[in-house]
């Protein structure tokens, strides 16, 4: 079965960091482009960044460049989204994606991890 | 920065047809894809690279593009087509991917 399963979110203090993780499974992970969006409350989606296959391309939607940084361990089947110098803005829930080939769109979602930025 | 513009909502009767747009200066160069959002689940891809129906989706999804506007074409919808959807597309440099604001579909 092809999976993706978030993990790392929290409560966090302005200012903080934290690393979210995503474990893939039921497919050759390195394969792929891979992608963080996340949802704050009652909002609407929000792409976060972009990885490719051999992580030499990364992409970042403005709000977070410098702030975050996606990486990958094809080895672990694994994608990562460090995040730091948190802001109250940046709370929401995080969903770990998977492009499809040849410029599908995003066909594989996990559940999502929550991270709460607060005082 | 980049955006793309849906209506907030769209109402529809049960077995009647629902339009849901979605238009940015770029769609004409890019691919839209559409995701349908049910209340607490993760997004569902519906509609790909602009026309295709993935395997699982309900032929009454179609999508369709003209210039800066794309639609997104429920027929004869159902309850359970009740649901927030978004388009979403990548800027001019075809790097950075926007969704649309979101398009919550109501079946009265």
């Amino acid at each position: 079965e092809v999976q993706l399963v978030e993990s790392g979110g929290g409560f966090v203090q302005p200012g903080g960091s934290l690393r979210l993780s995503c474990a893939a499974s039921g497919f050759t992970f390195s394969t792929y482009w891979m992608s963080w969006v996340r949802q704050a409350p009652g909002k609407g989606l929000e792409w976060v960044a972009n990885i490719k296959q051999d992580a030499n391309e990364k992409y970042y939607v403005d709000s977070v460049q410098g702030r975050f940084t996606i990486s990958r361990d094809n080895a672990k089947n694994s994608l990562f989204l460090q995040m730091n110098s948190l802001r109250v803005e940046d709370t929401a829930l995080y969903y770990c994606a998977r492009w499809g080939l040849q410029q599908s769109g995003m066909d594989v979602w996990g559940q999502g991890t929550t991270v709460t930025v607060s005082s | 920065s980049y955006e793309l513009t849906q209506p907030p909502s769209v109402s529809v009767a049960p077995g009647q047809m629902a339009r849901i747009t979605c238009s940015g200066e770029a769609l004409p160069k890019r691919y839209v894809y559409w995701y349908q959002q049910r209340p607490g689940q993760f997004p569902v891809l519906v509609i790909n690279r602009n026309f295709e129906r993935p395997s699982g989706i309900p032929e009454r999804f179609s999508g369709s593009t003209s210039g800066t506007i794309v639609t997104l074409t429920i027929s004869k919808v159902q309850a359970e087509d009740e649901a927030d959807y978004y388009c979403l597309s990548a800027d001019s440099s075809g790097f950075y991917w926007v969704f649309g604001g979101g398009t919550k579909l109501t079946v009265l």
